[in-house]
């Protein structure tokens, strides 16, 4: 049963657009929410995060957007590069569970010039 | 330099025989973990370990097998009870015992293991 779900398998935009990358959940009681990214035969790193007590977080060209109502969340690129061009995965945390991190599959970007 | 240390890149496994996957860590993180990656269906976490001589089964434990003696290291070992071990493994670990911020995860480079 996946709890943490990215419907979009792919996303392409154009060099300097913005890229927003989506994910929704199922579970109530997630309390924190994080981005990775994964370039091919290397282990994902981490992006940006949220706390569910936000509605927003910001790290430079990264924003990270909540909504708790729609169970959904999603990630805004901007300006895109190519350099982003790798898998993103949004993963989810139950504060009961210590850490156990819930995965989506994973959306690919790719950024063109 | 701190990190994650996985090891071998690259492992072939023959039919009907155990091998062991190495992971260690210098972050000093109390926590650890073993995920495989298979095409289109993202990251599964397999066994998780919140401190030394203790470790839990994650979603896909069938066929894997763990220990934690150390608490640098997380070997896993895929045994011939896993009839579809060809994947990409990763382990990570993190501060444990805390959510928010703290319960970052940090990732090795991966595994990828192949049948023969």
């Amino acid at each position: 049963d996946q709890q943490v779900k990215q419907n979009s398998p792919s996303l392409s935009v154009q060099e300097g657009r913005i890229s927003i990358l989506n994910c929704d959940y199922t579970n109530s009681m997630f309390d924190y929410f994080l981005w990775y990214k994964k370039y091919p035969a290397e282990g994902p790193t981490f992006l940006i995060s949220i706390s569910s007590i936000k509605d927003k977080n910001e790290d430079g060209r990264f924003t990270v957007f909540l909504n708790k109502s729609a169970k959904h969340l999603s990630l805004h690129i901007v300006p895109s590069q190519p350099g982003d061009s790798a898998v993103y995965f949004c993963a989810a945390i139950r504060g009961s569970t210590l850490g156990r991190l819930y995965f989506g599959r994973g959306t690919q970007l790719t950024v063109w010039p | 330099d701190g990190g994650i240390t996985q090891s071998p890149k690259y492992l072939f496994r023959k039919e009907g025989q155990n091998v062991t996957l190495s992971c260690e860590q210098n972050l000093n993180h109390d926590a650890m973990y073993w995920y495989r990656q298979d095409p289109g269906q993202g990251l599964r976490l397999i066994y998780y370990s919140q401190i030394v001589n203790d470790f839990q089964k994650g979603d896909i434990a069938e066929g894997y097998s763990v220990s934690r003696e150390k608490k640098e290291s997380f070997p896993l070992t895929v045994t011939s009870a896993q009839k579809n071990p060809t994947a990409f493994y990763l382990c990570a670990s993190s501060i444990a015992g805390s959510t928010g911020a703290k319960n970052i995860q940090y990732f090795g480079a991966g595994t990828r293991l192949s049948v023969l």
